[in-house]
This record gives structure tokens, C-alpha cells and sequence, in this order.
């Protein structure tokens, strides 16, 4: 099985802050791998495909990069609608696997 | 606009049975596969099943094969999931999810989730 881990576990930042947040595969994924951002009591919602191309209808600001087993989530200027946790998932072998989530809070 | 809508959750005590519906609306259902995913209270996400467009390959977790079932039916947009022997780490929010791919396999990204359904596994 592939290990997704991320890091940090918690981020805390100020509006307008740039904040990027790594995701580590344990084996190469290629580039089959996805961003999910979640707020509380909500579904998680589909940001980035593929490590780089942007879900439409969603903002700019956000953007991935990465391939092989290292990717990051950089999110150019913190935005108050973006405090909220967020997943990577490799979606390279049988199933896929998430990581455990960094949650981005307010400095 | 996409919908997913699950139903079925509840308390359900441990070793019984519960199934999971997942109603579908906004998109051709029959060119997708769909799946679940869970997320135990205050933890991470977990993929637990499946099933590509025309139900040939389903996939499960280890954690849940040989006891859930996942189905389909493309006549009704509709996606279920038998839960069997039911354990206490069952417990969950069970989240019906569109696979991103037209035609994939059982491993992909998600590009739309329902709001999930509770299920509660407890004495």
C-alpha cells in the first residue's frame, strides 16, 4: 500500500499569507494525485487533479506542483474563506489513500 | 448541477447489517464509477468501495472486503452499500462520491461528494 503523509499538521496563518503545504508518497505516484479542501461539517471539495490542473470554479489563488512522490498545495494569498483542513489522495494504486489532513487555522 | 444524496445511515449494533443508498442526479451516471468514502468522527478520509460504470470491477478496502458489498443501478442512478458483521471502527460518516474519470477504473479522484450519511455502530 501507498502512505500519503503530510505536512504540517496544522498550519496557522494570517490572511494574505502564501502557504504551501507538502504531501509525501511513500512510492512514486507519478502525477495521479489530488487536493481536497474541507471545512468543518462539510463534504470535502475536489481543488486540484492530476498534481497541477485547477478543478474549475476554483479560485486562482490555489495551485499544485510536484511529481514522482513529493507535492505541494501553495495557496498564493490566504483568503478567509480558505481556514479549512486539507487532503492529498494518490489515486496511482488500487483504491487510493489519503493523507491525514493539515488543518490551516487563524494566527 | 450534480447530486449525490445518501440515505440509510443510523445506530446499528455490532455484528448486524445495514445498507446504504446513494441516489445520483446532474450527470450520466452509467459513464462513471462511483464510490464510498468515510470519515470516522474527527478523523481522516478513508476509500472503502468502488464500482466502475457497468458494475464488471468493484474494489474494496481491506478493512471492509469480504464483509460490505457495494452495487449498482444504472436504470434507477442509484448506488448502494451492504455493510455485514458491523464493527465499532465501522462507525462513520459515509460520503457517496462521483469518480472524476469518464469510464475509469476503480482508482481515481473524486470531483463530487454527497453529505454523507452517519453510521453509528454501538451496543
Amino acid at each position: 500500500d501507498i502512505q500519503m503523509t503530510q505536512s504540517p499538521s496544522t498550519l496557522s496563518a494570517s490572511v494574505g499569507d502564501r502557504v504551501t503545504i507538502t504531501c509525501r508518497a511513500s512510492h512514486s505516484i507519478s502525477s495521479w494525485l489530488a487536493w481536497y479542501q474541507q471545512k468543518p461539517g462539510r463534504a470535502p471539495k475536489l481543488l486540484i487533479y492530476e498534481a497541477s490542473r485547477l478543478e474549475s470554479g476554483v479560485p486562482s489563488r490555489f495551485s499544485g506542483s510536484g511529481s514522482g512522490a513529493k507535492f505541494t498545495l501553495t495557496i498564493s494569498s490566504l483568503q478567509p474563506d480558505d481556514f479549512a483542513t486539507y487532503y492529498c489522495q494518490q489515486y496511482n494504486s488500487y483504491g487510493g489513500t489519503f493523507g491525514q489532513g493539515t488543518k490551516v487555522d487563524i494566527k | 448541477e450534480v447530486q449525490l444524496v445518501e440515505s440509510g445511515g443510523g445506530l446499528v449494533q455490532p455484528g448486524r447489517s445495514l445498507r446504504l443508498s446513494c441516489e445520483a442526479s446532474g450527470f450520466t451516471f452509467d459513464d462513471y464509477a462511483i464510490h464510498w468514502v468515510r470519515q470516522a468522527p474527527g478523523k481522516g478520509l478513508e476509500w472503502v468501495s468502488g464500482i466502475i460504470w457497468n458494475s464488471g470491477t468493484r474494489g474494496y478496502a481491506d478493512s471492509v472486503n469480504g464483509r460490505f458489498t457495494i452495487s449498482r443501478d444504472n436504470t434507477k442512478n442509484s448506488l448502494y452499500l451492504q455493510m455485514s458483521s458491523l464493527r465499532p471502527e465501522d462507525t462513520a460518516l459515509y460520503y457517496c462520491v462521483k469518480g472524476g474519470s469518464v469510464a475509469a477504473g476503480t482508482t481515481d479522484y473524486f470531483d463530487y461528494w454527497g453529505q454523507g450519511t452517519l453510521v453509528t455502530v454501538s451496543s
